[in-house]
């Protein structure tokens, strides 16, 4: 497996303002995700975050809503911005290891939008 | 009608009872099924991988898949309190590049009480 950090595990934003959330693996994975889990609803994929070129996002999501960053095989960035109340969720990255095909997830990010 | 169709609960059950949760889906495609658990203000965790029909145990879980009739089964053979959380199931029609992709239930939320 992996292990995934995800910064920041929470926090309470006010409308219109911008939040990234990191994501750490201490190993080269060969696929990161980027999913939005909303109370009561399955797992959305947000888009699949590519090293070194732009990711690609899911119907939905935009990337000037979403900005996601990969800058090498270990690390990637997704941004909430202008947020609003309905962008209050969990957020989660989950990755593939190269050593095996399975999905992993971080711990999340749980976003409040006031 | 959903790819995957899950109760989201919650299912409640006494300590030591064998818990049964279940998942049927509409794509014939599906050949890797899945189950995450995933802790209050935690990220989902991989409990079960499964290819094709059949069965998989692991400790007190065992994963059970029917493709004739798309429909999927996690059982957990004398549930303890530390089983309650949310469970997740998950499916794919590949084990890598975009087919990998996994679509998820909405989960069922567990509680074993003592």
């Amino acid at each position: 497996s992996a292990v995934i950090s995800q910064k920041p595990s929470r926090d309470i934003c006010q409308r219109g303002t911008s939040l990234t959330i990191q994501c750490q693996v201490d190993s080269q994975v060969t696929m990161m995700f980027w999913y939005r889990q909303q109370p009561g609803q399955s797992l959305t994929l947000i888009a699949t975050a590519n090293q070194g070129s732009e990711a690609t996002y899911e119907s939905g999501f935009v990337i000037d809503k979403f900005p996601i960053s990969r800058p090498n095989l270990t690390f990637s960035t997704l941004t909430v911005s202008n947020m609003s109340p309905e962008d209050s969720s969990i957020y989660l990255c989950s990755v593939v290891p190269t050593t095996n095909e399975k999905l992993f997830f971080g711990s999340g990010t749980q976003l409040s939008v006031l | 009608q959903k790819e995957v169709e899950q109760d989201p609960g919650p299912l409640s059950v006494p300590e030591g009872a064998i818990v049964s949760l279940n998942c049927t889906y509409s794509n014939s495609a599906f050949q890797y099924f899945m189950w995450y658990r995933q802790y209050s203000r935690k990220g989902p965790e991989l409990l079960m991988y499964t290819y094709s029909s059949g069965n998989k145990e692991d400790g007190r879980f065992t994963a059970q898949v029917d493709k004739s009739s798309k429909y999927i089964s996690l059982f957990i053979r004398d549930s303890q309190p530390s089983d309650s959380a949310t469970y997740l199931c998950a499916m794919s029609a590949g084990a890598s590049g975009g087919s990998y992709i996994p679509t998820f239930g909405r989960g069922t939320s567990l509680i074993v009480h003592p």
